[in-house]
């Protein structure tokens, strides 16, 4: 099936520091790729929709100086948390649909990379 | 805002069917329902999608009200495994931008599979 890898898995890093997260489609090509961010206890909320050799767009309240997303190819898109602070650590996550089911496309489930771990001290 | 409504937390034998309920009242003509689930610490994972004909494949079934206004997901034989949360989810087509395909996770159902 449709793998999606994510890297890092987990990222320690001092507050101030900017931070990169990738999301690459393996077997597949993606047009879009979404980024979500998950805190404890509750659910995925969804930050941007990237899209590939355009700007992203983001949900209401997301800062798009904050959390930059770059979808230069279609197997990768990266998401970069500037100056990150503690506030910002979360579970980072990014999903993506394949654009080659010509027809099925429409309804073709997207499928998840298995995040990214981002703790600011 | 998400668009269903699934209960908090069911239990359910290891061994034995689980049944998730979820309700999607708003949904329309064209709006497929997706399943996913989430294991602790990991990313969702894609179980089952329908439009209106009940769906089945390895995983689990997906019985679709003829209204469209609610569907359950069937796992024939839960597992411990299968303790996880679950989310419905109506997928939103367009927004005043054009087409978008995103996902609105709601809150989900917590499913602990006891032994």
């Amino acid at each position: 099936g449709a793998v999606v890898s994510q890297h890092p898995s987990w990222v320690i890093c001092k507050s101030g520091t900017s931070v990169k997260i990738e999301c690459r489609s393996l077997d597949f090509q993606a047009t879009t790729m979404f980024w979500y961010r998950q805190f404890p206890k509750q659910s995925l909320m969804l930050m941007a929709t990237s899209n590939e050799g355009s700007k992203a767009t983001y949900e209401q309240g997301v800062e798009k100086d904050k959390f930059l997303i770059n979808h230069a190819s279609l197997t990768l898109s990266t998401l970069t948390v500037t100056s990150a602070h503690p506030e910002d650590s979360s579970f980072y996550i990014c999903s993506a649909r394949d654009r080659e089911l010509r027809g099925l496309e429409s309804n073709q489930p997207q499928h998840f990379g298995d995040g990214t771990r981002l703790s600011i001290l | 805002d998400a668009k269903t409504t699934q209960p908090p937390s069911m239990d359910c034998a290891e061994g034995r069917a689980a049944n998730l309920p979820c309700n999607h009242s708003t949904i329309s003509g064209n709006e497929y329902v997706y399943w996913y689930r989430q294991i602790h610490s990991q990313g969702p994972q894609y179980i089952i999608h329908g439009l209106k004909n009940n769906e089945t494949n390895e995983m689990a079934s997906l019985i679709i009200t003829e209204d469209r206004k609610s569907s359950t997901l069937i796992l024939p034989h839960a597992t411990l495994r299968d303790t996880a949360v679950y989310y419905c989810i109506v997928r939103v087509e367009w927004e005043w931008g054009g087409a978008t395909n995103k996902l609105i996770f709601g809150t989900g159902t917590l499913l602990a599979v006891q032994p």
